[in-house]
């Protein structure tokens, strides 16, 4: 099974929002309200940002929030700031024979 | 806090194994799944595999089947990852990672298996 479809770049300036999607299909982020995001910085290990489509775990400012329609789920990043700049990814469950499906993953850019 | 500490980085030739261990803290260990991802160098997240450190249940990625295994010993709290017949293109940095609910939480710092004659 492919990757799920992210676009591979984004920017935003200082304050402003950016949204980042995230393309699957029924089979796996249209089928199950279980997708997640992670936030990667160069060289660290991914950091949860949001789970179960929307839910943000304790910690995660809430300038990052997630959404999903049909089969295309989002990440909305409020207020940017330079610390954001990161690599984002997207996982979906995708039933019990794949299981599990990242996003190829985006550079969100702040300028 | 929970913690997820993995071994250290590994050079092997191809054709070799690299087992690569994941030690939890800060939470009751049997409770909760750990996933493999791994990561090739400049590349996104590939799910490998999970396990279930209860029961010992595991599932792999179609890609990996007969290739990788988990194991885990619940007196340490550890799960390990084994590869197989290695191959250049195994080279990455291999995360374990907790799971909440279904997706993975927590993640480990990363091991780095290079593969290299």
């Amino acid at each position: 099974q492919s990757a799920l479809t992210q676009p591979r770049s984004v920017s935003g300036s200082p304050g402003q929002s950016v949204t980042i999607s995230c393309t699957g299909t029924s089979s796996d982020v249209g089928g199950y309200n279980y997708v997640s995001w992670y936030q990667q910085h160069p060289g660290k290990a991914p950091k949860l940002l949001i789970y179960d489509v929307t839910k943000r775990p304790s910690g995660v400012p809430d300038r990052f929030s997630g959404s999903k329609s049909g089969n295309t789920a989002s990440l909305t990043i409020s207020g940017l700031q330079t610390e954001d700049e990161a690599d984002y990814y997207c996982c979906s469950y995708a039933g019990s024979y794949t299981f599990i499906i990242f996003g190829g993953g985006t550079e969100l850019t702040v300028l | 806090q929970v913690q997820l500490v993995q071994s250290g980085a590994e050079l092997k030739k191809p054709g070799a194994s690299v087992k690569v261990s994941c030690t939890a803290s800060g939470y009751t260990f049997t409770s909760y799944d750990i996933n493999w991802v791994r990561q090739a160098p400049g590349q996104g997240l590939e799910w490998m595999a999970w396990m279930n450190p209860n029961n010992g249940n595991t599932g792999y990625a179609q890609k990996f089947q007969g290739r990788v295994t988990i194991t885990r010993n619940t007196s340490i709290s550890t799960v390990y990852m084994e590869v197989s017949s290695l191959r250049s293109e195994d080279t990455a940095v291999y995360y374990c990672a907790r799971v909440l609910g279904i997706l993975p939480d927590y993640w480990g710092q990363g091991t780095l298996v290079t593969v290299s004659s």
